[in-house]
């Protein structure tokens, strides 16, 4: 069954509010992974996370993996309703495929 | 341009009747991947390969078969479809475990 839990499964923001997501682990991952699925399409990379305590940037989002590697969090500051959509977070947990969380959507009212 | 194609992207089908879900990528990647999307449930993966004629299960395999004959390409058979199989299909391919996975466009299956 699934390994990697994310939370929360919705959370709808006024624009200009910030937005974090987590993803928890049952197992140690080896890398993290974020996608992004705007609404009707397909999921599309962000970013990989490798280091334990890693914390990248793009632009208004902050990724950051757990020094355990097993959770993860993706932080965005002063949404905007260009991040409307799903995000997921993925790993690898000793399988040698990539498993997804379950996804959190983010709705942003203007 | 550097994409994975999947046909068709919409498709209603009776249930028993064979099909197959084309997927082709044309960035030689090793590693290719189906899963199927369900509200509430996230992305599940189907099947996936390492590589040329090496395939493996993923989480929910039952019902699907896939086969890898070339590297660019990975079809997912359903044999006999029932209607639990309606669902939004993708599939997706990676240059190797460290890489980012690219997208197809998905295929929204219909089984009535």
């Amino acid at each position: 069954g699934q390994q990697v839990m994310q939370i929360p499964q919705y959370q709808h923001v006024q624009e200009g509010e910030d937005f974090t997501t987590y993803c928890n682990s049952s197992t140690t991952l080896s890398n993290i992974q974020w996608y992004k699925q705007r609404p009707g399409g397909h999921p599309v990379f962000l970013i990989q996370l490798v280091k334990s305590g890693e914390v990248k940037k793009q632009k208004r989002l902050t990724f950051q993996f757990g020094e355990a590697k097993k959770n993860s969090s993706l932080h965005i500051t002063a949404t905007q309703t260009t991040d409307v959509g799903t995000y997921f977070c993925a790993g690898y947990t000793g399988r040698r495929a990539l498993t997804f969380g379950s996804g959190t959507r983010l709705q942003v009212q203007p | 341009e550097a994409q994975v194609t999947q046909n068709p992207r919409y498709l209603i089908t009776v249930t028993g009747k064979k099909l197959t879900v084309t997927c082709s990528q044309n960035m030689n990647h090793e590693y290719m991947s189906w899963y199927r999307q369900d509200p509430g449930l996230g992305l599940r993966q189907i099947y996936y390969s390492m590589n040329v004629e090496v395939t493996d299960k993923g989480d929910v395999p039952e019902g699907y078969k896939v086969s890898r004959k070339e590297k660019r390409n990975f079809p997912l058979i359903l044999e006999s479809p029932s209607p639990n199989q309606t669902s939004l299909y993708f599939c997706a391919s990676s240059l190797d475990r460290g890489r980012g996975y690219t997208f197809g466009s998905g295929t929204r299956l219909t089984v009535v």
